[in-house]
């Protein structure tokens, strides 16, 4: 089974820095989907940005970039430029055939 | 289009009584997806309907849940009856396909219900 970690339960940053977030995960498949989801006080999930396996490239949305190390099976989020509106719940999935995991979240808060 | 839209934001009720929540999916999505969340055990696939027939409810915690699907713009999930450790916030997904990886089946999720079972 397909387990995703997220190590950071809780992390901070100053607005206009940048911070990563980590994720790992553990499957023996070789192509899946790899995503990032915001989930703001609002609640609503919001995708912030997916990875394809069999891409080498990593995504990017933005000021959202991915480090997606496929051997290493590590999908860390950066946020470049930091807001005031990125403080929220960020979660890690991971998705094959339509099944979802999703790692227990991290709590980012943008401080001013 | 609307996005996911689930029906009701919030709900509370008293143990023992039937809860049913609402989702209608983006249109032309032929996958929904039922989930909960909670702080203990965060975000937990429940069941998830392709084509209007569900196919892996894997991940309902018991009897007392049950989803339906019974046509492509609607579905409901019910608790009945309803017990207080079922509180979280219960979230709807829908994607346009499912089985290929190659497919471009990213979920999109609706706002979600917050369930307070007294």
């Amino acid at each position: 089974a397909q387990t995703v970690t997220q190590s950071q339960p809780e992390m901070s940053v100053q607005e206009a820095e940048t911070v990563t977030l980590s994720c790992t995960y553990d499957t023996s498949e070789n192509n899946y989907y790899l995503f990032w989801y915001k989930q703001p006080p609002s609640r609503q999930m919001i995708l912030v940005i997916r990875q394809e396996a069999y891409k080498q490239q990593n995504a990017t949305e933005n000021r959202f970039s991915v480090n997606f190390q496929k051997a290493a099976k590590s999908f860390s989020l950066k946020i470049s430029d930091s807001q005031l509106g990125d403080t929220a719940m960020y979660f890690c999935a991971f998705m094959k055939h339509g099944r979802v995991r999703f790692g227990a979240g991290t709590r980012l808060t943008v401080k001013p | 289009d609307a996005g996911v839209i689930q029906s009701p934001r919030h709900e509370v009720t008293e143990m023992g009584q039937e809860v049913t929540l609402r989702c209608k999916p983006i249109s032309g999505h032929n996958s929904l997806f039922w989930y909960r969340q909670t702080m203990m055990r965060g975000l937990e696939l429940l069941i998830y309907f392709n084509n209007n027939v569900p196919i892996d409810d894997s991940g309902m915690p018991e009897d007392r849940f049950s989803a339906k699907m019974p046509n492509a713009s609607f579905s409901t999930l019910k608790i009945q009856p309803s017990e207080p450790r079922d509180s979280a916030v219960y979230f709807c997904a829908s994607s346009l396909g499912f089985v290929s990886v190659l497919a471009k089946n990213i979920q999109y999720f609706g706002a979600g219900t917050r369930l307070s079972v007294l």
